[in-house]
């Protein structure tokens, strides 16, 4: 149980185009998404918190306008990537929050979604 | 911000114990967590435990906190190639977001036959 997945997995684009990348709990709700983002080498950075059916909330520093999360539902968070740029490319990995374990502070995460922006 | 901080590398020999330690500044933490993560695939969660604990232990995976000192470690006993992997130390955090997670660099944990 507890498994969630991320669409696509990989993904080229060029500059300048708008990507959107998929988050879905496929076999719980999840009323909590967080995205992160994760550079070579390097840790996850916690980009925002999607809460079914609300705005998300972004971390400072993380351009709301270009990084747009969309929570319509309570297996599905979307995020799109607005006018790429090669900076943009980097491991994208979603994570999401079990409605049922009330209390728990268990989070899942999905297998990641590589982006490179040509 | 908060801060996790890790060592980077961590090499053991197969069937030996492998320790690995991370450190944290937020005070205020309540729950810290290990993740593993293979090559080119997501965040496993590995363990986690209460700030109120000092010590959790699960089959080959003991976990101890000195809430005093702000460190944390993982202990992997009898460590086998599968558990080649990097690892996280995180942190939950009362940040933008709720529940989001502070994490550190990960110890890249190599195993040597």
């Amino acid at each position: 149980g507890a498994v969630v997945s991320q669409h696509p997995s990989w993904v080229i684009c060029k500059s300048g185009t708008s990507v959107k990348i998929e988050c879905r709990s496929l076999d719980f709700q999840a009323t909590t998404m967080f995205w992160y983002r994760q550079f070579p080498k390097q840790s996850l950075m916690l980009m925002a918190t999607s809460n079914e059916g609300s705005k998300a909330t972004y971390e400072q520093g993380v351009e709301k306008d270009k990084f747009l999360i969309n929570h319509a539902s309570l297996t599905l968070s979307t995020l799109t990537v607005t006018s790429a740029h090669p900076e943009d490319s980097s491991f994208y990995i979603c994570s999401a929050r079990d409605l049922r374990l009330a209390g728990a502070y268990e989070q899942y995460f999905g297998p990641g979604t590589r982006l490179t922006v040509t | 911000g908060e801060d996790v901080e890790q060592s980077l590398f961590l090499s053991v020999r197969e069937g030996d114990s492998s320790v690995i330690n991370c450190t944290y500044t937020d005070s205020s933490s309540t729950y810290l967590y290990w993740y593993k993560q293979e090559p080119g695939a997501g965040l496993q969660l590995l363990t986690y435990i209460f700030s109120n604990m000092d010590m959790k232990q699960d089959q080959r995976l003991t976990v101890l906190l000195n809430k005093k000192d702000k460190h944390l470690s993982l202990r992997i006993a009898d460590t086998q190639t599968g558990d080649s992997a990097i690892y996280f130390c995180a942190e939950k955090y009362s940040g933008g977001g709720a529940d989001g997670l502070t994490f550190g660099k990960g110890t890249h944990l190599i195993i040597q036959p």
